[in-house]
């Protein structure tokens, strides 16, 4: 079955460090995302692609990038990480436009904390 | 900008209660409305969708009609189980082809006893 992987599920980091999450989807999906979530603001767009060699900003991209160099993969990467990325980022994909528009499929989540 | 209000939980309900959950929304043009659920440790995943006013999405027992005139999407449920314990997701997306994000609700979480 197709599906969306994240990795690593739990990480612990220092303050500065570099930390990558990666994302792994077999859907063929064009389209690929990243959100946070944190209580009281609920899942917040980050980064987000709709193909390879494309990458856009989201709401709260600041102290974030991705890459897209294949459409199975959409790596998160926090340059230098800082408490208040502390949180659970979620990857998601879906298919380009047509009736299924907005119907996306989550991976299960990384749970990073920043100490 | 576009935006979904979803109420605020946590919802307690004993099972077989009747379940709604708020949702309202503005947006410039005309969205479609999607309600996620993201039970405990997993990911969101589509519960149901309407595309078009007055269009009825419904899934697991789970119900909603897109009401323009009033700009909502509630989610009702006739009869909760225990199993329906997880946090609900309002979204919206404009329908402006590849160029489309969902925007979410905060989440309401749902939390459902015997």
């Amino acid at each position: 079955d197709a599906e969306i992987t994240q990795s690593p599920r739990h990480k612990i980091t220092e303050t500065g460090r570099q930390v990558t999450l990666a994302c792994h989807q077999t859907w063929n999906h064009n389209n690929m995302f990243w959100y946070r979530q944190d209580l009281g603001h609920g899942l917040r767009l980050i980064h987000y692609s709709y193909g390879v060699q494309d990458t856009n900003k989201g709401e709260v991209s600041d102290g974030y990038s991705v890459s897209r160099s294949n459409t199975e993969d959409l790596p998160l990467t926090l340059e230098s990480a800082a408490s208040s990325q502390t949180s659970v980022y979620f990857c998601a994909s879906s298919e380009g436009g047509g009736p299924n528009t907005g119907e996306l499929f989550f991976g299960e989540g990384s749970r990073l904390t920043v100490l | 900008g576009d935006s979904v209000t979803q109420m605020e939980g946590p919802v307690t309900l004993s099972e077989e209660a009747f379940l709604t959950i708020n949702c309202t929304y503005t947006a410039t043009g005309y969205p479609s409305l999607f309600w996620y659920v993201q039970y405990p440790g997993e990911g969101l995943q589509l519960l149901l969708k309407a595309t078009k006013a007055d269009d009825k999405g419904s899934n697991k027992g789970f119900e909603a009609t897109y009401r323009k005139e009033t700009t909502s999407f509630h989610l009702e449920k006739g009869s909760v189980q225990v199993s329906d314990s997880a946090v609900y997701f309002c979204a919206l997306i404009l329908n402006t082809g590849t160029a489309s994000k969902l925007t979410f609700g905060t989440g309401t979480r749902l939390q459902v006893t015997l």
